[in-house]
């Protein structure tokens, strides 16, 4: 069963605080997705990974880094927390195309993360 | 003007009614077309996807896309309090494109 895990489901940090966030898939997908959702705003890409050691900013980078040292994990790091980086965390995967469809992106349960 | 628009509601409707779930897309190089339902407190899952022009039916839900007005759209037929969740609209143009682009999803609640 596909599978895509994240290191936590709540999280509470304070401000200034470097804060690290976990993904691992068990599906071999070469392709790794970060995003935050909030409330009117919908789901939002920080950064995508579409190889081990390769990186692509997504649409809202700032204030994010991003780490993929192996196939299945791909880390999203915040330098120094912030409020405004309150929000829900989702990590998601998808396989390279071979043909046909294939843009199916396998999501995790998400970390809430709060920054006070 | 945003890529994808979705309408947020929310949608509040009784057991067994007819829902319509409706996305506006502006990029006419979207090929592939997706919605996906995200229950409180979990990821989002694909529920289903077409490909171009055409329905797609799936059980109760039947996915709708109308390229000449870039119309998406989600009717789910006899509806069940399980059916609600937050459901998002997501394409892309397909291939080695693999980011999506997504509409901000509807939150819809089924009332027994």
């Amino acid at each position: 069963d596909v599978k895509v895990t994240q290191s936590s489901r709540y999280l509470v940090k304070r401000t200034g605080e470097k804060v690290f966030l976990e993904c691992v898939q068990d599906m071999d997908h070469e392709n790794m997705f970060w995003y935050r959702q909030d409330p009117g705003l919908g789901l939002r890409l920080i950064y995508f990974s579409y190889d081990v050691k390769m990186k692509e900013k997504g649409d809202i980078p700032e204030g994010y880094s991003v780490s993929r040292e192996k196939k299945e994990r791909f880390s999203l790091i915040l330098e120094s927390a912030s409020t405004n980086q309150t929000s829900m965390y989702l990590c998601a995967s998808t396989t390279e195309y071979r043909g046909g469809y294939t843009n199916e992106q396998f999501f995790g349960p998400g970390t809430r993360l709060t920054v006070l | 003007q945003k890529e994808v628009e979705q309408d947020p509601g929310p949608l509040s409707v009784p057991e067994g009614a007819i829902v319509s779930l409706n996305c506006t897309y502006s990029n006419s190089a979207f090929q592939y077309f997706m919605w996906y339902r995200q229950y409180s407190r979990k990821g989002p899952e694909l529920l289903m996807y077409t490909y171009s022009s055409g329905n797609k039916e799936d059980g109760r839900f039947t996915a709708q896309v109308d390229k000449s007005s870039k119309y998406i759209s989600l009717f789910i037929r006899d509806s069940q309090p399980s059916d609600s969740a937050t459901y998002l609209c997501a394409t892309n143009s397909g291939g080695s494109n693999y980011k999506l682009t997504f509409g901000k999803g509807t939150l819809l609640t089924v009332n027994p």
